[in-house]
């Protein structure tokens, strides 16, 4: 069964380093998302993309959070500097085309990021 | 304000039990609602429901929506160890399909 794959599974770094997580979509799924989940909290989108395109960021902090998805099918979120409150799970998803009405995201197994 | 909201966020049950997890909304615009499982990894979809008064029915577990009252519920029935968990529920947006999901119910079933 196809999977959204996601590297690393485990990040610990220290306050104003850099890091960088990455993320493979279901082969086929035009529909990407960056989701950020506090331990106790739901997962808050950060960004959506459709193909290389951003659909919506505005829940992106850019002054330190950036993603991109260059050819339409992995991605890649980066961080710099890191803060400890980006200390949290960040998961991906990816969905098929918009607008069909049974589609329903795919969750990867996430990269839990401690920031000390 | 949250948009979606969870009861409770936490439940401890035994095993055999019958639980019944909350979500209420406030949105009225949106295309359909979720519900997710997730243990210490990434949610696992559960249920899509988009119309009102149908049941989604998935062995042991059970969900219905109300889009009049606003809020659907997840039936758990003789639960197991297994299906100690957090319960997510979300929201799909009408437009552009975006997930907001509530906090979540944390079930645990004790032997």
């Amino acid at each position: 069964e196809a999977e959204v794959a996601q590297s690393p599974r485990y990040k610990i770094t220290e306050k104003s380093q850099a890091v960088a997580f990455w993320c493979d979509p279901i082969s086929g799924h035009a529909t990407l998302y960056w989701y950020r989940q506090i331990l106790g909290q739901g997962p808050e989108l950060l960004v959506q993309f459709q193909d290389e395109s951003v659909v919506d960021d505005s829940q992106l902090p850019k002054d330190r959070f950036s993603a991109e998805r260059l050819k339409g099918v992995d991605s890649t979120l980066k961080i710099q500097p890191a803060e400890l409150g980006d200390s949290a799970m960040y998961l991906c998803a990816s969905s098929p085309r918009l607008a069909l009405r049974e589609e329903t995201q795919y969750f990867g197994p996430g990269t839990r990021l401690l920031v000390l | 304000e949250d948009k979606v909201v969870q009861s409770p966020l936490s439940l401890v049950v035994h095993e055999g039990d019958t639980v019944t997890l909350n979500c209420s909304y406030e949105v009225t615009n949106f295309r359909s609602l979720l519900w997710y499982k997730q243990e210490k990894k990434a949610p696992t979809f559960l249920f899509m429901l988009t119309s009102s008064g149908i049941e989604k029915k998935s062995g042991r577990l059970s969900s219905i929506l109300d889009k009049k009252e606003l809020f659907s519920i997840l039936n758990i029935t003789a639960t197991q160890t297994g299906d100690s968990a957090v319960y997510l529920c979300a929201l799909g947006g009408a437009g552009s399909y975006q997930l907001t999901f509530g906090k979540g119910t944390k079930l645990s079933v004790i032997p």
